[in-house]
């Protein structure tokens, strides 16, 4: 599965969208992009995936390049319980169904 | 939908005793579940995949005879830490993929298991 690439922290000011990019320059045709996130002490939650269109659900936007290389989360009214390590992963679909996690990016939403 | 529970939230035993940690799919059937240990400021860490009605099948490095895993239904996996510590102490979290679902692997995570090993 690709490698991901993502900025270690970010703010972001309350109410305001908050943009988390990922690069995955090295992602194959049948891959997927997925989001997860993880609040402090808490087990990680799906936010949204993607494979090439850009995908809108109740809790975010996925943005992903033409050539597939990058993509971009974007929470569009950043909350402070919004406050998470947001983790970018590649992965292809079949039978080995493993997550390989990074560091993600730690974003802190301010007041 | 897409519920994923694990009994304990939080455990402390002493040092040498086993410990066992449940991980429920709550409205979803599970043919497959994962675990996984995260150490503070540290991402997650695959264990192993716990398979319904086989062996569970481990990463490199885990040791299977210290780390039992059982998935005896499509509903439950448990993972049981023997003679556990303190460098067991960690935070263990499993997740599951929904049974046809396999086309878009979206996988839901229990809550956590805090386990501290005095």
């Amino acid at each position: 599965d690709a490698k991901t690439t993502q900025p270690t922290s970010m703010d972001c000011a309350e109410g305001r969208a908050a943009n988390l990019p990922c690069n995955h320059s090295t992602i194959s045709g049948n891959e997927y992009v997925y989001w997860y996130r993880q609040i402090h002490s808490q087990g990680p939650q799906y936010i949204i995936h993607g494979l090439k269109n850009n995908e809108t659900n109740e809790m975010a936007s996925l943005i992903i390049t033409e050539d597939r290389k990058s993509s971009t989360l974007i929470l569009p009214h950043a909350t402070l319980r919004d406050t998470a390590v947001y983790y970018c992963i590649v992965k292809g679909t079949g039978n080995n169904r493993k997550l390989i996690w990074g560091l993600g990016t730690s974003l802190a939403v301010n007041p | 939908g897409a519920v994923v529970s694990q009994h304990p939230s939080r455990v402390i035993c002493k040092s040498g005793t086993s410990v066992k940690i449940e991980c429920r799919s709550l409205d979803f059937q599970a043919t497959t579940m994962f675990w996984y240990r995260q150490f503070p400021k540290q991402s997650l860490m695959l264990m192993a995949t716990s398979n319904e009605g086989s062996k569970a099948t481990y990463e490199q490095g885990v040791e299977k005879d210290k780390f039992l895993i059982n998935h005896a239904s499509l509903t439950l996996s448990t993972l049981t830490v023997t003679s556990a510590h303190p460098e067991d102490s960690s935070f263990y979290i499993c997740s599951a993929p929904p049974v046809g679902r396999e086309a878009s692997d979206t996988q839901y995570f229990g809550p956590g298991t805090r386990l501290t090993v005095l």
